[in-house]
């Protein structure tokens, strides 16, 4: 199973585009990238999903390179409301052994 | 669909006494995942099921606790006798299929023992 690495934390300010990027060198051919947001006292929600190059939704965009050892989020014009913390997962398609690493927890401030 | 439902919402209790969570998947969804978070150890992977049968447990923490799921729109996680350092959230998610599937999650049990 692919592991993850992301930064703890990160701090931003409203209204400024925050990217998070997560490494995954021992990724699959067949695994995806998943981006999970987590609020307190919540369970985690769907943000996003890609394989390779770009996907974007009304919510953020993922951006993955051709070698996918790495994928960015990109979350345009942050509010306070986007104040979480935010997993990157690399999800097999042969198991449900997902694996939730620590994630990032992102601080946007006024 | 009103989501993955869990409950209850909260439960305390004292040590030594049996704890019983329960879930109900999102309808047609045939996975079924339990997870507990805590502050020291993050969001941890108990079981998980594939058409009600348990395909991975090895993330449950003892023989303590266990997990059954009956059919396919109930699923329960009992820990007997429950131990102070059970305390923590434990989630419910459900999806559809592996590999690009999202997982839903239901709003958590946040479990105190005394």
């Amino acid at each position: 199973l692919a592991k993850t690495t992301q930064p703890i934390s990160m701090d931003s300010y409203e209204g400024q585009e925050v990217n998070i990027t997560c490494s995954h060198n021992n990724i699959a051919t067949n695994d995806y990238i998943t981006w999970y947001q987590q609020f307190p006292s919540q369970g985690p929600r769907f943000i996003i999903q890609g394989y390779k190059t770009k996907v974007t939704n009304e919510v953020a965009s993922l951006f993955i390179p051709a070698d996918r050892k790495s994928s960015t989020l990109s979350l345009p014009r942050v509010s306070l409301s986007d104040t979480a913390v935010y997993y990157c997962l690399v999800t097999p398609g042969n198991t449900g052994k997902l694996i939730f690493g620590q994630g990032t927890t992102l601080q946007v401030k006024p | 669909d009103a989501g993955v439902i869990q409950s209850p919402r909260h439960e305390v209790t004292e040590m030594g006494q049996e704890v019983t969570l329960r879930c109900k998947p999102i309808s047609g969804h045939d996975y079924l995942f339990w997870y507990r978070q805590t502050m020291m150890r993050g969001l941890e992977l108990l079981i998980y099921f594939n058409n009600n049968v348990p395909i991975d447990d090895s993330g449950m923490p003892e023989d303590r606790f266990s997990a059954k799921m009956p059919n396919a729109s109930f699923s329960t996680l009992k820990i007997q006798p429950s131990e102070p350092r059970d305390s923590a959230v434990y989630f419910c998610a459900s999806s559809s299929s592996l590999g690009n599937e999202k997982l839903f999650f239901g709003s958590g049990t946040q479990l105190s023992v005394l």
